[in-house]
């Protein structure tokens, strides 16, 4: 059974602190993403890497920052967490397939990260 | 600016019968368009993918059309059942070969025994 596994399903940081979320994917996927999800928003694209060491700016990367050291292992750090970064995050992953969406995306279960 | 647009409003349906949901967009000319479902609490689950030039796409009780003149996207759910019932997503490349997805809000559904 294929899987993403992302470290925490719950989090509670304070303001200022520096918070990684790690997410894991063992189906030797080249792309991986990470998501936020707001009521009404929808998912919004934070950073994603189509290889290793290799990212990119999705739609709202300000005040995070993405690593990729090995294929399978995708991190977002929050590098001095806000009240506003209080969402649900998402890490996905997907075989390469040239273009962003022509081969399904598998999702993590999410992180609830509240900061206080 | 680009934009996708779901019914914001919950779709309440009896057992059996037949659930329609609608994604439209607008400035873009995607190449693919995809549905998830996602359950409360859990992450989006694969469901369908159709490309520009499919007009229809089915899965056991799942139907998807892609309207690339109106912009629009149709799911439909036949013989729908309590256990269909979820928030579902649309998901559309941005038509620029790049790897940037957008997301409609999602739909929940309900689906009443």
């Amino acid at each position: 059974d294929v899987k993403v596994t992302q470290s925490s399903r719950y989090l509670v940081k304070r303001t200022g602190e520096k918070v990684f979320l790690e997410c894991v994917q063992d189906m030797d996927h080249e792309n991986m993403f990470w998501y936020r999800q707001d009521p009404g928003l929808g998912l919004r694209l934070i950073y994603f890497s189509y290889d290793v060491k290799m990212k990119e700016k999705g739609d709202i990367p300000e005040g995070y920052s993405v690593s990729r050291e090995k294929k399978e292992r995708f991190s977002l750090i929050l590098e001095s967490a806000s009240t506003n970064q209080t969402s649900m995050y998402l890490c996905a992953s997907s075989s390469s397939g040239g273009r962003a969406l022509n081969t399904e995306a598998f999702f993590g279960q999410g992180t609830r990260l509240t900061v206080v | 600016s680009q934009k996708i647009e779901q019914n914001s409003e919950a779709l309440n349906i009896q057992e059996g019968k037949t659930a329609t949901l609608t994604c439209n967009y607008t400035n873009y000319s995607p190449a693919y368009l995809q549905w998830y479902r996602q359950d409360p609490g859990r992450g989006p689950v694969f469901l369908l993918l159709i490309r520009e030039n499919e007009k229809e796409k089915r899965k056991e009780r799942l139907k998807v059309t892609f309207d690339t003149t109106l912009k629009q996207s149709l799911f439909h759910i036949t013989a729908s059942q309590p256990a269909d019932s979820a928030t579902y997503l649309c998901a559309l490349d941005r038509g620029d070969g790049g790897f940037k997805t957008i997301f409609g809000a999602g739909t929940r559904l309900f689906v009443k025994a």
